[in-house]
């Protein structure tokens, strides 16, 4: 079975500074997806940005980008800028590729917090 | 498009009773998903329906456990017999068929059984 493990129960970031969240993978598939989350408090999950397995280039969104090393099986997201409102859980998800199930597969996320 | 709802937001309930959830995805998603999320963890996959049709269960859906999804539109899930350890955050997400990328979450059903 897929696992995603996120080492880093909890992260702290000064505003305006830059701050990376980790994510490892353990996978026996060459297709993949992979996806970090991010749920506010008392507010529901929204996606951050995603990453397909077969490409090389690492993605990017705004202030957020991501460092997937596929033969380490690593997924880190970057947040810089840090903003107030980036304070949330972050959840790292795996998805096997669409001819196999749908399912997501959640680490046990971090929990971030901005500091003025 | 209002995104995904869920109702009831939180439910309480005594330890035996049974206890029903209400989906309602994204209008045009085809796909919808039951996730159970427990203080500390990530959500863990429940059931997956594909329109009306019930795809995948994970071996956490337990007989007291079931899922409905009649005419492929809102979807429900009931617990019957409720124990302790079912005090979860129960969440729904829907996507579209076609799509490999997110799945859209609804803000969740909190559930306490006392």
């Amino acid at each position: 079975a897929q696992t995603v493990t996120q080492s880093q129960p909890e992260m702290s970031v000064q505003e305006a500074e830059t701050v990376t969240l980790s994510c490892t993978y353990d996978t026996s598939e060459s297709d993949y997806y992979l996806f970090w989350y991010k749920q506010p408090p008392s507010r529901q999950m929204i996606l951050v940005i995603r990453q397909e397995a077969y490409k090389q280039q690492n993605a990017t969104e705004n202030r957020f980008s991501v460092n997937f090393q596929k033969a380490a099986k690593s997924f880190s997201l970057k947040i810089s800028d840090s903003q107030l409102g980036d304070a949330a859980m972050y959840f790292c998800a795996y998805r096997r590729s669409k001819n196999t199930g749908n399912q997501f597969y959640f680490g046990t996320g971090t929990s971030l917090t901005v500091i003025p | 498009d209002t995104g995904v709802s869920q109702d009831p937001r939180h439910k309480i309930t005594k330890r035996g009773q049974n206890v029903t959830f209400r989906c309602d995805p994204i209008s045009e998603h085809n796909r919808l998903y039951w996730y159970r999320q427990t203080l500390g963890q990530g959500p863990e996959f429940l059931t997956y329906f594909q329109n009306e049709a019930q795809l995948e269960k994970s071996r956490l859906l337990s007989d007291r456990f079931s899922a409905e999804r009649p005419k492929g539109s809102f979807s429900t899930l009931e617990i019957q017999r409720t124990e302790q350890g079912d005090s979860a955050m129960y969440l729904c997400a829907s996507s579209l068929q076609g799509t490999v990328y997110e799945q859209y979450f609804g803000p969740g059903t909190r559930l306490t059984v006392t």
